[in-house]
């Protein structure tokens, strides 16, 4: 199965400040199938990003998604209040659909 | 908007099984296949397998194959996941999930999860 490996575990920001999360996969993750998603405490995640770098519907472009192959990153910029959170990756190339770890960003 | 609704908590002892319900509404239930997607305290998100309720046809990851089983009814849009052989580790909350579009396992839409907590 491929694994996805995300870093940093933890990124501590002001808000106003960008995120940079990493996504890295196993093995090469064909026709960009890579996912995005956000969760705070006691939610269900929210999908953000598909396709590598396609914004789902109602997600603000201060949400960027890019990279192919094992390399993905999610950018936030201008971070605000309620973008802290933990953000996931997944990957939808081969089955088992594969999940990251994830990466936490609080507030500094 | 599709909803998802799924049932509540369940205490569990160990080696019982546990049947949780996702019951769809405001969107086509039948073209699209309906995920579970497990998180343990504290921990991150694991896909326990999918089914598509026009087929009727159910893939399961490996790591739960023998021990879950995943049902739809398209008659009450209710996606159902039954899971045996529950041990402590099985501890967590369980989440139900519409792909995006069909065939594009990317998950637009979830429910609002179950816990289950399994416990002697």
């Amino acid at each position: 199965e491929i694994v996805l490996t995300q870093s940093p575990g933890t990124l501590s920001l002001s808000p106003g400040k960008s995120a940079t999360l990493s996504c890295r996969a196993s093995q090469s993750v064909t026709s960009d199938y890579l996912a995005w998603y956000q969760q705070k405490p006691g939610q269900a995640p929210r999908l953000l990003i598909y396709g590598a770098s396609s914004r789902a519907n109602g997600i603000p472009d201060r949400f960027s998604g890019s990279g192919s192959g094992t390399d993905f990153t999610l950018t936030v910029s201008r971070l605000e209040p309620e973008d802290f959170a933990v953000y996931y990756c997944q990957q939808y190339d081969r089955p088992p659909w594969t999940f990251g770890q994830g990466t936490k960003v609080e507030i500094k | 908007q599709v909803q998802l609704v799924q049932s509540g908590a369940e205490v569990k002892t160990p080696g019982s099984s546990v049947k949780v319900s996702c019951k769809a509404s405001g969107g086509t239930f039948s073209t699209f296949s309906i995920n579970w997607v497990r998180q343990a305290p504290g921990q991150g998100l694991e896909w326990m397998g999918d089914i598509s309720p026009m087929f009727g046809k159910a893939n399961y990851a490996q790591k739960f194959q023998g021990r879950v089983t995943i049902t739809a009814d398209e008659s009450t849009t209710t996606s159902y996941m039954e899971l045996s052989s529950l041990r402590v580790e099985d501890t967590a909350v369980y989440f139900c999930a519409r792909e995006r579009r069909v065939h594009e396992p990317v998950f637009g839409s979830w429910g609002q999860g179950t816990l289950i907590t399994v416990s002697a």
